[in-house]
Order: C-alpha cells, then structure tokens, then sequence
C-alpha cells in the first residue's frame, strides 16, 4: 500500500522559504510513472494545486506560483519537496502531498490517487 | 483557469438518503477529466471517481459521477453514516488543475 507522508516546521517566518518533505513508502518515485506533488488548502482560497515532478525530474507548476514554487524529489530517499520562497501570510494553509496519475491521453499530470494527511504551516513573525 | 462551482455548498441528509452534488466548470472540457475526493477531517482525501464515472479498486458502486461538457455530477445512493464528509471536484483537462470549493454532507 503506497503511503504519503508530509513533514516540515510547522511556523515558517515571512519573507523566509517555506520547506516541506514528502516521504513515500511502498512505491519508488524513481521508477513509478508517476507524477508526485502538492497541493494546499487555505481558508481564503480553498483547495490550490501547486504543482509536480515527474520520475525524470519534469515539472508542472501553476502558473500563479511558479515564480516562487520548487518541487524535487530525491530519488535516494525516496522522497520528495517543495520550496516555496518569499512566504507570506497568504501561504499559510494546510499543505498534502499527493500522487497523481498521468492521464492517459495527454502525460501530463492527472487526477490524485494517493494523498497524505497533511500539514499545517503557517507564516508568521 | 477554469473554474469549478460546487452546489450546495452544504447537504443535510440522513442515513439511507440519496445525496446528488453538483459541479459546474466556467468553460467547457472533456469529461475524461474530471475527478472527484472525500475529505474527512485529519485524515487523507480519498479519490472516489477519475475520468466523470470511473470508480478506482476498492470505492464502494453506491459512488457513481456522470456529466459532461460544464455540469458534472456526484451521486452517492444510499447514504452510509461513513460517507458524511467534504467532498471535491476537481479538472485535469488544463493548467493550472483547479478544484471545486467542496460541499460538505452533513447529517440532519
């Protein structure tokens, strides 16, 4: 049974690089082909997919955080991250770590098959 | 982006009810590309249905979606006292991947 668990400082300070790790058991993200990424759930803005990595290092990001936003996996600890840089209030919010399936039609990153429980960071002085 | 709007934002049913969710996107796609979770509070959402109607290994057939074009639906047919939760919507069709804001099922 693949699981996703996510780990990181729970306060994060603004301005700062929001860091988080996602440890994956029972699948390896080097050889799965599978895309591995996160999302966040904040009050003022619901459910915000962040974006993936794929087995091969490719990334897809949403376009509103791309300029801030780093996922990368480590393929020796089978885990992967996100860095989120010049955090703010605004990025305070639970965030999941999830696998997402590639569709079938197109490769590209597709519906999430596996989540973890989540994480609560908040961003404060 | 596309933008998904769930109704109702809350449903208050009793066991053995029929619960049907709705989801409307802002511009049309294909339903190939439509997903939707359960969320229960500290635990992990579930994926329930991928691709408007497809239920992966292990989801209960009471779960059913269909839909197509902007308006897509989630039925579950008989409630069962595990299925009180949030549920989502979520599109795969177009960056970036974008969610419903949830409705919640509640029991009444």
């Amino acid at each position: 049974q693949v699981r996703l668990q996510e780990s990181g400082p729970g306060l994060v300070k603004p301005s700062e690089t929001l860091s988080l790790i996602c440890t994956v058991s029972g699948a390896s993200i080097k050889s799965s082909s599978h895309y591995w990424g996160w999302i966040r759930q904040s009050p003022g803005k619901g459910l915000e997919w962040i974006g993936t990595v794929y087995t091969d290092g490719r990334n897809h990001y949403n376009p509103s955080l791309t300029s801030r936003v780093t996922i990368s996996g480590d393929m020796s600890k089978n885990h992967f991250s996100l860095n989120l840089t010049s955090a703010t209030a605004a990025d305070t919010g639970v965030y999941f770590c999830a696998r997402h399936s590639p569709d079938f039609w197109t490769g590209t990153p597709g519906y999430m098959d596996v989540w973890g429980k989540g994480t609560t960071v908040i961003v404060s002085s | 982006e596309i933008v998904l709007t769930q109704s109702p934002g809350t449903l208050s049913l009793s066991p053995g009810d029929r619960a049907t969710l709705s989801c409307r996107a802002s511009q049309h796609f294909s339903s190939s590309f439509l997903a939707w979770y359960q969320h229960k509070p500290d635990q992990a959402p579930r994926l329930l249905i991928y691709g408007t109607s497809t239920r992966p290994t292990g989801i209960p057939d009471r779960f059913s979606g269909s839909g197509s074009g902007t308006d897509f639906t989630l039925t579950i047919s008989r409630l069962e006292p595990e299925d009180f939760a949030m549920y989502y919507c979520q599109q795969y069709a177009d960056s970036p991947r974008t969610f419903g804001q949830g409705t919640k099922v509640e029991i009444k």
